[in-house]
Order: C-alpha cells, then sequence, then structure tokens
C-alpha cells in the first residue's frame, strides 16, 4: 500500500513567524515529490515541486527531501493571514504516473 | 503555469440523471489528464487517469460502468457520472500534466445529487 502521510493539524502559528509542514512516504522508489496548497472550497495550487536530496528555495517556502529518511517538508518563513489552507503533500512513486495525496496539513497564521 | 478550467462549477441534479464534467487545458495540450474526487475534509482521491485517444484506467474500487471518462482530443476529457445518487455528491477535480510530472489542477465542479 502506497501511503503519503502528512499530520492533520490545525497547525497554528503566528504571523510572522516560521510554520513547518512535514510529511512522509511509504514508496521507496518515489520519484519525485510536491506541495500544493488548497483554499476551502477551491482545488489545489501547485507552491513547489522537488526531485532532490536537500533543500530548495522559493520565496519564503522552501521544500526539505530527504529520501533515506522518506520524509519531505514544507517550511514557510514570515507567515501570513493569507498562507492559512490546507497544504497537501504529493508523490509521484517510480512505477506511477498519478500523484498520491497525503490528506493534508491545515495551517492557521493568526495576526 | 498552466491553466486548466473545468465546466461546470457547481451543479445539481437529481437522483438517477446523469452528469457530465469537462475539463480542458488551455494553453497547452496534454496527453493526460487526471480525475480526482475529494469528500469534505479528505484528501484527493484519484479516480482515474485519462489518456487522449485510448481508453482511461481506474483506480481500485472505482466503476469504470458508472464513471465515464472520454478524453477525444488533447485539451478535453470529460466525467459523465451516470446514473447519480446522493453518494456521489463530492467535489470533482481534474488535473492535467505537463511535462512528465508537474500536475495542474482545475477548479473543481462541486457535484451535489439531491
Amino acid at each position: 500500500q502506497k501511503e503519503v502521510e502528512q499530520n492533520s493539524g490545525p497547525l497554528s502559528v503566528p504571523e510572522g513567524a516560521i510554520a513547518s509542514l512535514n510529511c512522509t512516504y511509504s514508496d521507496r522508489g518515489s520519484q519525485s515529490f510536491f506541495w500544493y496548497r488548497q483554499y476551502s472550497g477551491k482545488s489545489p495550487e501547485l507552491i513547489m515541486s522537488i526531485y532532490s536530496n536537500g533543500d530548495k528555495e522559493d520565496g519564503r517556502f522552501t521544500a526539505q527531501l530527504n529520501k533515506a529518511s522518506q520524509y519531505v517538508s514544507l517550511l514557510i518563513r514570515d507567515s501570513q493571514p493569507s498562507d492559512s489552507a490546507t497544504y497537501l503533500c504529493a508523490v509521484r512513486n517510480q512505477a506511477g504516473t498519478a500523484l498520491i495525496f497525503g490528506k493534508g496539513t491545515t495551517l492557521s497564521v493568526s495576526s | 503555469g498552466a491553466v486548466v478550467s473545468q465546466h461546470p462549477s457547481r451543479v445539481i441534479c437529481k437522483s438517477g440523471t446523469s452528469v457530465k464534467i469537462e475539463c480542458r487545458s488551455l494553453d497547452f495540450q496534454a496527453t493526460t489528464m487526471f480525475w480526482y474526487r475529494q469528500f469534505p475534509k479528505q484528501s484527493l482521491m484519484l479516480m482515474a487517469t485519462s489518456n487522449e485517444g485510448s481508453k482511461a484506467t481506474y483506480e481500485q474500487g472505482v466503476e469504470k460502468d458508472k464513471f465515464l471518462i472520454n478524453h477525444a482530443s488533447l485539451t478535453l476529457s470529460t466525467l459523465t457520472v451516470t446514473s447519480a445518487h446522493p453518494e456521489d455528491s463530492s467535489f470533482y477535480i481534474c488535473s492535467a500534466r505537463v511535462g512528465t510530472d508537474t500536475q495542474y489542477f482545475g477548479p473543481g465542479t462541486r457535484l451535489t445529487v439531491l
């Protein structure tokens, strides 16, 4: 059973703080990893993709991948109330073409 | 990013009727599109992979005769929910693959079956 696990939260952080979102996956052969943001009632929007071990930064967002630990995370610096949403971790495994999604972590940023 | 549209955005129908949802890639060609379903406070569940010019690949537990998928062109895939029942009420989202990996999602269709 290929799974992607996330803590459902809610994760509450004050405005300006760093929010840390975590995800683990079970298929060691997974190749590609994605973070999506989903606002209530809306469809997911892509934030970042990461393919290699290490960090990848894009503006206030940093994705971190550790394939040995089967772990991927998303850091959001200088969190804003507009970042309040559900963050979905998605993984494409070695054999598949579609993405497997975690259940998402709900982030709440208070002003 | 690439733009994917869905129509309709919201539909309410009576039990037993069929509903067609369209998914279009607006500024690119998509040989592969995906259909997901999302129940309240749940994650996206992949229903099927739609390949242009060939039959869709359905995930385990998804009835292919109930959820008909057609991908007749490189920019359009349709999902038809046949003989809809209240338990089919959900948020249906399509996505299109760009390149080898990245998927962009449509805005979703909220289906309510009375």
